[in-house]
């Protein structure tokens, strides 16, 4: 079964940093790409950032291309998100998504962390 | 950056009717490559049509995807309670693979 479990979110500072982890387990993660989609309270899902299978390609959502850094561990089966300098409007709920097949689009979904931004 | 627009924002229908869901684009999507997904409350995404129109694992046949270069359609034939959710489509042909605002289908 494909588990996917986010950590890292929590009540952090206007101006401060982050980083989420999502751990990956029940199949052959390196195979898949990965991706940080992030949905605001009340809000639509927002694609944040994607990475290939080995690592090579990496890809982010152009408002907050400079801000985010995305990076896997294939030997430990996790996914992360580098963030920084974050303000109110990074508040959301933060899921790790696996790739379906070789593409972006996402088959299977973790249950989310969520950050908030708040002084 | 592709956007994608969602029709309507909200759609009441009883069950048993039949939904349409639109999804338009501000430019064509490479290779079709939409993808819809249902979210109900406090859960995560679930993922129900990719390229387009081929139906991921599982998912019942009353869903259907439809369209090609700018203009997407998700049909629902006949609504069960359980379908009545927020639907969001997804390109990811170019990056960034953006999302739709989403349509939220709610009961009559």
């Amino acid at each position: 079964e494909v588990q996917l479990v986010e950590s890292g979110g929590g009540l952090v500072k206007p101006g401060e940093s982050l980083r989420l982890s999502c751990a990956a387990s029940g199949f052959t993660f390196s195979s898949y790409t990965m991706s940080w989609v992030r949905q605001a309270p009340g809000k639509g899902l927002e694609w944040v950032s994607a990475i290939s299978g080995d690592g090579v390609y990496r890809h982010y959502a152009d408002s907050l291309k400079g801000r985010v850094t995305i990076s896997r561990d294939n030997a430990r089966n996790s996914l992360y998100l580098q963030m920084s300098s974050l303000g109110a409007e990074d508040t959301a709920v933060y899921y790790c998504a696996r790739g379906f097949l070789t593409g972006y689009c996402s088959d299977n979904w973790g249950q989310g962390t969520l950050v908030t931004v708040s002084s | 950056e592709i956007v994608l627009t969602q029709s309507p924002g909200t759609l009441s229908l009883s069950p048993g009717e039949r939904a349409t869901l639109s999804c338009r684009a501000s430019q064509s999507v490479s290779n079709d490559y939409l993808a819809w997904y249902q979210q109900k409350p406090g859960q995560a995404p679930r993922f129900l049509i990719f390229g387009a129109s081929s139906r991921a694992a599982g998912i019942p046949d009353r869903f259907s995807g439809s369209g090609s270069g700018t203009d997407f359609t998700l049909t629902i034939s006949r609504l069960e309670p359980e379908d009545f959710a927020v639907y969001f489509c997804q390109q990811y042909g170019r990056s960034p693979y953006t999302f739709g605002q989403g349509t939220k289908l709610e009961i009559k």
